[in-house]
């Protein structure tokens, strides 16, 4: 069976510090790979998806950045962390097929001071 | 553009009495759609999807939803609900020709004992 796995659980960082994020799914090959955040009280933001190694689309233009190095590893990362960038992120994977459902990680508690 | 709309930005109901949570889309093909559900500090949890077929859909958790082409509508029902029920709920649509998924905003459920 599958599993996805995401660390830290919980992070508390201060502005201007870099960040790195990590996911991993176990049990498949070549999903499709997903970061999203929810600010407090609020949805799930697309951040970035990967649709193979080393393809990396952005949905939207900020201080973060992401990188799938292996194929069944995706990384959210930040040189400079803002106020902004508190939040609950969350990692998930899909098969390749659009009426897949996506399976999410546990999350990582981002604070930022 | 497709959008998924969750009416509800709250719901408030006594343990043991039904649930209906909305969701409505906007999107030209059938479309592929989800509801999850978030517990707190939680990932997200799939109840229950509808690509084809019977438009009544069971899901996890004993909830159901029931697709209306003509409304639009993809609502999450509950007969009878319990404490552990309170969550956030996500409703989700999926589209042929993308990687991702268009999400709506969320419904907090409140159970009142």
């Amino acid at each position: 069976s599958q599993t996805i796995h995401q660390w830290p659980a919980t992070l508390v960082q201060p502005v201007g510090s870099p960040l790195s994020l990590e996911c991993t799914v176990e049990g498949t090959s070549n999903p499709n790979l997903y970061w999203y955040r929810q600010a407090a009280g609020r949805g799930l933001q697309l951040l970035f998806y990967s649709v193979g190694i080393g393809q990396i689309s952005s949905e939207v233009p900020q201080n973060l950045s992401a990188s799938r190095p292996q194929d069944r590893q995706f990384i959210l990362s930040s040189k400079k962390l803002l106020l902004s960038d508190s939040g609950f992120y969350l990692c998930a994977w899909r098969f390749g097929s659009p009426y897949n459902e996506q399976f999410f990680g546990p999350g990582t508690r981002l604070t930022v001071l | 553009a497709q959008s998924v709309t969750q009416p509800d930005i709250h719901i408030t109901v006594s343990e043991g009495a039904s649930l209906e949570l909305r969701c409505n889309y906007s999107y030209g093909a059938t479309p592929y759609l989800f509801w999850y559900v978030q517990s707190p500090g939680q990932g997200l949890q799939l109840l229950l999807k509808y690509f084809s077929g019977d438009t009544l859909v069971q899901g996890i958790k004993g909830f159901e939803a029931e697709f209306k082409r003509s409304q639009s509508s993809f609502n999450l029902r509950k007969p009878s609900v319990h404490w552990s029920d309170a969550a956030e709920y996500f409703c989700a649509v999926g589209q042929d020709s993308n990687y991702q998924l268009i999400w709506g905003a969320g419904t907090k459920l409140i159970i009142k004992p």
